[in-house]
């Protein structure tokens, strides 16, 4: 697979319960994106990670939202005592930085979460 | 105000139309700019990227205005495959976040 995976495609789930998703980039890519998007507006920049490190993580929408990639490799995006407001595709993208040179922005085909 | 801004529209066009999409963004810092296209539940895909001197690719034309922080994108000869949401989206910064604009809306109808 030389696509970004993300896992589930579909989540339900009763508010106040906690949910995680996965996400697995192009393997050879060394960043890492969450992204959040409701409907009928555009990608929401969430929070990336440079291999293991988060760098940012200042436009989490709120303290119940946290990810975290412990080997460099996959991430997990968990939010806390969901809220029929956290429902959205949360989406997943993977890029490859040098010192001068970005490559391969690439998103896969997203979590949907309905909070009911 | 929103850093990318877009008309959601919907655009209804026939088949063979010329359809145009505008965008403006509020950081005169931004560095690389882009055109996305997202079928109905689908991820966002490349389009096209969008450079200074503009830039074109088969049916599909791209221009920056820095000046006017102005981005556009011009369809000729629209095809019933080309109904889709297109963003604009802009890079502010070193860490490469993309900053999406809300969408516009094509419908290109027989």
């Amino acid at each position: 697979d030389t696509g970004v995976s993300q896992d589930p495609r579909h989540k339900i789930t009763k508010r106040g319960q906690n949910v995680t998703f996965r996400c697995d980039p192009i393997s050879e890519h060394n960043r890492l994106y969450w992204y959040r998007q409701t409907l009928g507006q555009g990608p929401e920049f969430l929070t990336y990670f440079q291999n293991e490190a988060q760098l940012e993580k200042s436009r989490l929408l709120s303290d119940r939202f946290s990810a975290e990639r412990p080997k460099g490799s996959f991430s997990t995006l968990e939010i806390q005592r969901t809220e029929q407001g956290d429902s959205a595709m949360y989406l997943c993208a993977s890029s490859l930085i040098s010192r001068t040179s970005s490559y391969g922005y690439t998103f896969g085909s997203g979590t949907r979460l309905t909070v009911v | 105000r929103k850093e990318v801004e877009q008309d959601p529209g919907p655009f209804n066009v026939p088949e063979g139309a010329t359809v145009a999409f505008n965008c403006t963004y509020s950081n005169s810092a931004s560095q690389s700019f882009f055109w996305y296209r997202q079928d109905c539940r689908k991820e966002p895909k490349l389009l096209m990227s969008v450079y200074s001197s503009g830039n074109e690719d088969g049916r599909f034309t791209a221009q920056l205005n820095r000046a006017s922080q102005y981005i556009s994108l011009l369809i000729r000869d629209s095809k019933l495959s080309d109904s889709a949401t297109y963003l604009c989206v802009v890079i502010f910064n070193a860490g490469n976040m993309l900053t999406f604009g809300g969408g516009t809306r094509l419908m290109v109808k027989p």
